[in-house]
């Protein structure tokens, strides 16, 4: 079955820097797109950020655009999320999720998120 | 970016009573529409994909409907195990956006 797990979440004062790293296994990581998608303690849900199998796509929104960065090592079945410069905006729960496909844009597996806190 | 309005945005019912979500979009996002369920302290879980495809594992009492702008998530006979959180999230169009949920209370 597919199995993603997050690692790399913990307090971080502003303005600083935090790596994420999510493992895949289950399936075959280098056909789909994956995702990042966090929820702020007690909100809703937000994709972050989504890249294509082969890295050719990587989509951001405009929030963390120019602070973070989508990666894949196909090789590793990992995917990870470099977040520079972050704010207390960006406390959240960070999901990794698997795209429905190539990169449809919706989340048919999740992991079970790490909690990253910006706080000084 | 598409604005995804979910109501109501609670909700509260006994087991067995049938339940009606509804999602509306703020410009045509064909079918390209999904609904998630999440409890308390878990990861969302997928359960419905272009707007009415139920995802292998699902039951059937749930079930999805629209296209355009309008759509719902139906349970059919709400049982304990559904008492939950549910989005929805259009992905028709970068950014991919989600609605704000409707939690389902027990009445």
């Amino acid at each position: 079955q597919v199995q993603l797990v997050e690692s790399g979440g913990g307090v971080v004062q502003p303005g600083r820097s935090l790596t994420l790293s999510c493992t895949a296994s289950g399936f075959s990581f280098i056909d789909y797109g994956m995702h990042w998608v966090r929820q702020a303690p007690g909100k809703g849900l937000e994709g972050v950020a989504a890249v294509s199998s082969d890295e050719s796509f990587k989509y951001y929104i405009d929030s963390v655009k120019g602070r973070f960065t989508i990666s894949r090592d196909n090789s590793k079945k990992t995917l990870y999320l470099q977040m520079n410069s972050l704010r207390s905006e960006d406390t959240a729960v960070y999901y990794c999720a698997k795209d429905g496909n190539l990169l449809t844009g919706y989340y048919d597996n999740w992991g079970q998120g790490t909690l990253v806190t910006v706080s000084s | 970016d598409i604005q995804m309005t979910q109501s109501p945005s609670t909700l509260s019912a006994s087991v067995g009573d049938r339940v009606t979500i509804t999602c509306r979009a703020s410009e045509s996002i064909r079918s390209r529409l999904a609904w998630y369920q999440q409890k308390v302290g878990k990861a969302p879980k997928l359960l419905i994909s272009k707007a009415s495809d139920l995802e292998s594992g699902v039951p059937s009492r749930f079930s999805g409907s629209g296209s355009g702008t309008e759509f719902s998530l139906t349970v059919s006979s709400l049982q304990p195990d559904d008492f939950a959180t549910y989005y929805c999230q259009q992905y028709n169009s970068f950014p991919w956006t989600f609605g704000r949920g409707t939690k389902v209370e027990i009445k």
